[in-house]
């Protein structure tokens, strides 16, 4: 059964910091990595995706992925209160007969102080 | 632009109630659909997902159902919900391995 791990924190930084989030997988075939933020009482909304080894930038945002370690991160720059929420790791395979079916990991709840 | 519209918002309902809980995708042709839900405090179950019409897949045992009638409409149901069922239900479609867009969800309780 594929497994996606995350610390679920809270994890708490103070404003202006780097938070990094991190996220291991168990199944050696995943191919597609992604980062969702989940604000408390809403949908978890897609900010960050990977899909080869090495870093990946988006403003503030980057997602590093070390495929040997099965092992995905997010790190957020210059975090801000409105940074606060559950960020969701989620992989999937290349395809196949997985039809794109993403596996979530438990989510690490992120608090930003000011 | 692709849009995704999930309906109602919330909803309190009684044990062994009926559900039909509706999702509806513009702009987009063929998605794959996904219903998940997440219960309170915990992470998100995969409960149906569909690559086409008709084509429903089951991913855990339980008293809900699933259908789509329509290339971009998928419907979650029940016929007698359990306490059990309560959660927030999310609906969301893809494109290959492009990530999901989930659509605004449903929260559930059963009473």
């Amino acid at each position: 059964q594929k497994e996606v791990e995350q610390n679920s924190g809270p994890l708490s930084v103070p404003e202006g910091a780097i938070a990094s989030l991190n996220c291991t997988y168990s199944d050696r075939v995943s191919q597609s990595f992604f980062w969702y933020r989940q604000y408390s009482g809403k949908s978890p909304e897609l900010i960050m995706s990977i899909y080869s080894n090495g870093d990946k930038e988006d403003g503030r945002f980057t997602a590093q992925l070390n495929k040997a370690s099965q092992y995905v991160s997010l790190l957020i720059r210059d975090s801000q209160p409105s940074d606060s929420a559950t960020y969701l790791c989620a992989v999937t395979d290349a395809g196949g007969t997985s039809y794109g079916k993403l596996t979530f990991g438990q989510g690490t709840i992120l608090t930003v102080h000011p | 632009s692709q849009t995704i519209h999930q309906w109602p918002a919330t909803l309190v309902q009684p044990v062994g109630s009926p559900l039909s809980l509706e999702c509806t995708v513009e702009g987009t042709s063929n998605p794959n659909l996904y219903w998940y839900r997440q219960a309170a405090g915990r992470g998100l179950q995969l409960l149906f997902y569909s690559v086409g019409i008709g084509q429903i897949s089951s991913e855990v045992p339980q008293n809900l159902s699933a259908s789509r009638p329509q290339d971009r409409q998928f419907i979650l149901s029940s016929k007698k919900l359990l306490l059990s069922d309560s959660g927030f239900y999310l609906c969301a479609w893809s494109v290959m391995n492009y990530g999901y867009t989930f659509g605004s969800g449903t929260r559930l309780t059963v009473v």
